[in-house]
Parts: structure tokens; C-alpha cells; sequence
């Protein structure tokens, strides 16, 4: 089955202490994006990759590091994270071909609370 | 203020109803435009994308853009309990690398 897969589903941890969501998908995806949802602001994105080794900035990245060493993998990390950081986290990936690339494919989501 | 807004309902229909979402927008360069679908502690999927202006059906659902308004829609014709979710509209410029979400209309189709 194609799909993006996210784990943890869910995370409770406390301030300063790293993490990481990881986030594969089987698709053979040339682009990956991480997302965080929150009540009144919506989808933001946080940072994306074109392709291996090319990943970028979003619209919120504070506080947050991307790798994508691997085309299957794009993981999240928060090397200190803080109780601002707390909300429900997507991956989505997509192909890096003409319009397909506006069809993303999301994970089931991460929802992490930060204390 | 938001390049996309969206009323967040929730909007509450019976069983059978035509169901009627809109979003507008401010700027001008999106050229695509997408619906997608999200269930209660789900992931986004993606239901309807169209290019530029003009409408786009598929089954029960049609998504319209009018670009000169900054204006989408998404009908969903005999609604269906299953249908209950939020529904978010979501759009790019040409070479985009993000898409802009709107912050989503909950909708409740009652039996």
C-alpha cells in the first residue's frame, strides 16, 4: 500500500529534551515537506526537500532540523524543544514532476505535547 | 491578515443536502488550486485539484475557481454521512515549493 508513515503517533516529552519524528514513504517521492497544524493558523509549513540532500526552509522553521539522506526518509528533530513547539505534526511527500507536485500524500499525523 | 481564508463552521446539513465550500484568497500569482479531505485524527487527502480557472467535477464532488474574484468553491451533491470531516482548500503558484492552506470548514452531514 502506498503511504507515508509517521512515528510516533503520539509524544509527550518535556522541555529542552531532543527528539525525533521520522517520517518514510514507499512512493519513490522526489519532494517531502513537514507541516504542523494548529486551531486558528491552519497548515504551515515547517521545511521541505526536493530531492536528497536538498532541503529547504518553510514558513515556520525555528526550532527545528531536517536531513534527507535517504529518498525514502525525511525525519524532524527538535534539539530543545518548548512547550510553543506543542501542536500536531504532518509529513507529506509528493513527485517532483510538473503539476504532481501539488498532490501530496500526508502521514497520519505526530501529535506532540511538549510540557 | 491571512493570504487564505476560510469559514471554519461548522456547517451542519442533512443527509441528502448539497453541500457548498468556499475560500478566497489574496494573491494573485496561485494558479493551482486543491481540496483536500481530513478525518478526525487522519491525515489530509487529497479529493480535487484544478489549474487556473474553470470548474472540474468528479462524481459527486466539483470544484469552481474564479481567479477574477480570488474565489474557490467545492459542492459536494448528495451528501453522505461519510462525508463528515474538515475540508481544506490549498493553493501554489507555478514552481511553488508549499503549498498555502486555508484553515479548514468542518462539516457535518447529519443522518
Amino acid at each position: 500500500e502506498a503511504q507515508v508513515t509517521q512515528n510516533p503517533r503520539y509524544l509527550i516529552t518535556v522541555t529542552g529534551k531532543k527528539l525525533t519524528v521520522t517520517c518514510s514513504q514507499n512512493m519513490n517521492h522526489e519532494y517531502m515537506s513537514w507541516y504542523r497544524q494548529d486551531p486558528g493558523l491552519g497548515l504551515r509549513q515547517i521545511y521541505y526537500s526536493m530531492n536528497v540532500e536538498v532541503t529547504d526552509k518553510g514558513d515556520v522553521p525555528e526550532g527545528y532540523k531536517v536531513s534527507r539522506k535517504e529518498k525514502r526518509n525525511f525525519p524532524l528533530i527538535l534539539e530543545s524543544p518548548s512547550p510553543n513547539q506543542t501542536s500536531l505534526y504532518f509529513c507529506a511527500s509528493s513527485p517532483n514532476s510538473g503539476d504532481s507536485i501539488y498532490g501530496y500524500t500526508f502521514g497520519s499525523g505526530t501529535r506532540l505535547t511538549v510540557v | 491578515q491571512k493570504e487564505v481564508e476560510q469559514d471554519p463552521g461548522p456547517l451542519s446539513v442533512p443527509e441528502g443536502a448539497i453541500v457548498s465550500l468556499n475560500c478566497t484568497y489574496s494573491n494573485s500569482a496561485f494558479q493551482y488550486f486543491m481540496w483536500y479531505r481530513q478525518y478526525s485524527r487522519k491525515g489530509p487527502e487529497l479529493l480535487m485539484y484544478t489549474y487556473s480557472s474553470g470548474n472540474k467535477e468528479d462524481g459527486r464532488f466539483t470544484a469552481q475557481v474564479d481567479k477574477s474574484s480570488k474565489y474557490i468553491s467545492l459542492f459536494i451533491r448528495d451528501s453522505q454521512p461519510s462525508d463528515s470531516a474538515t475540508y481544506l482548500c490549498a493553493m501554489s503558484p507555478p514552481g511553488g515549493n508549499k503549498l498555502t492552506f486555508g484553515g479548514g470548514t468542518r462539516v457535518l452531514v447529519k443522518p
